[in-house]
């Protein structure tokens, strides 16, 4: 999987936006971003994906830059429930396993 | 909204014995992933199996662990004799296809396995 790189902690105040960046510079052009969640040992959660445009869903907002080497998850409302561990992950293409990282612990703060 | 399930919640093993991990993915879902994450480390990929074959499997993945999808709707993880090293929380996940253009998988609970 093309080597990804995320800040391994992060704090955001209860209703600012949260701003997740992850770097993938090896990233292939027929490759996806993934963005997944742990919450507190639960099993993962999907959030948002995308290839090259910008994408948005009722979780969040993945951002990636034009060149494709790097990402950034947006939380517009970030609340207390929304503190966990948040991996970015690019799969190799025509591959179904996902290869999680150590991911950015992210603490929403009151 | 439809969801993973997964049975037992825990199981406690003596090392040795036979353990079987039950799952219940998402019902149209076609692909099906078991992941296992020890405590304080990361999610590992253990196995995928679509049309009733593996389709890739990990390192860890050895002889000692099998799955089968034997009714059409459970998916399950057997580990023939467990080791002391098995102990970890087991996820079981669920996709509607495969490939990387869309690969929403949806996780289970997990099942903590303890191994004494």
């Amino acid at each position: 999987d093309a080597k990804t790189t995320q800040p391994t902690s992060m704090d955001c105040a209860e209703g600012r936006a949260a701003n997740l960046p992850c770097n993938h510079s090896t990233i292939s052009g027929n490759e996806y971003v993934y963005w997944y969640r742990q919450i507190h040992s639960q099993g993962p959660q999907y959030i948002i994906h995308g290839l090259k445009n910008n994408e948005t869903n009722e979780m969040a907002s993945l951002i990636i830059t034009e060149d494709r080497k790097s990402s950034t998850l947006i939380l517009p409302h970030a609340t207390l429930r929304d503190t966990a561990v948040y991996y970015c992950i690019v799969p190799n293409f025509g591959n179904e396993k996902l290869t999680f990282g150590t991911g950015t612990r992210l603490t929403i703060i009151p | 909204e439809p969801e993973v399930t997964q049975t037992p919640s825990h199981q406690v093993t003596q090392m040795g014995q036979e353990v079987i991990l039950r799952c219940v993915p998402i019902s149209n879902h076609l692909y099906f992933y078991w992941y296992r994450q020890i405590l304080g480390q990361k999610v590992e990929f253990l196995v995928s199996f679509y049309n009733n074959e593996i389709s890739e499997k990990s390192e860890i993945f050895d002889d000692q662990f099998s799955v089968e999808r034997p009714d059409g709707s459970n998916f399950t993880l057997k580990i023939r004799s467990t080791k002391l090293e098995d102990s970890a929380m087991y996820f079981c996940a669920s996709s509607a296809s495969g490939g990387t253009d869309y690969n929403e998988q949806f996780f289970g609970p997990g099942t903590r396995l303890t191994v004494l």
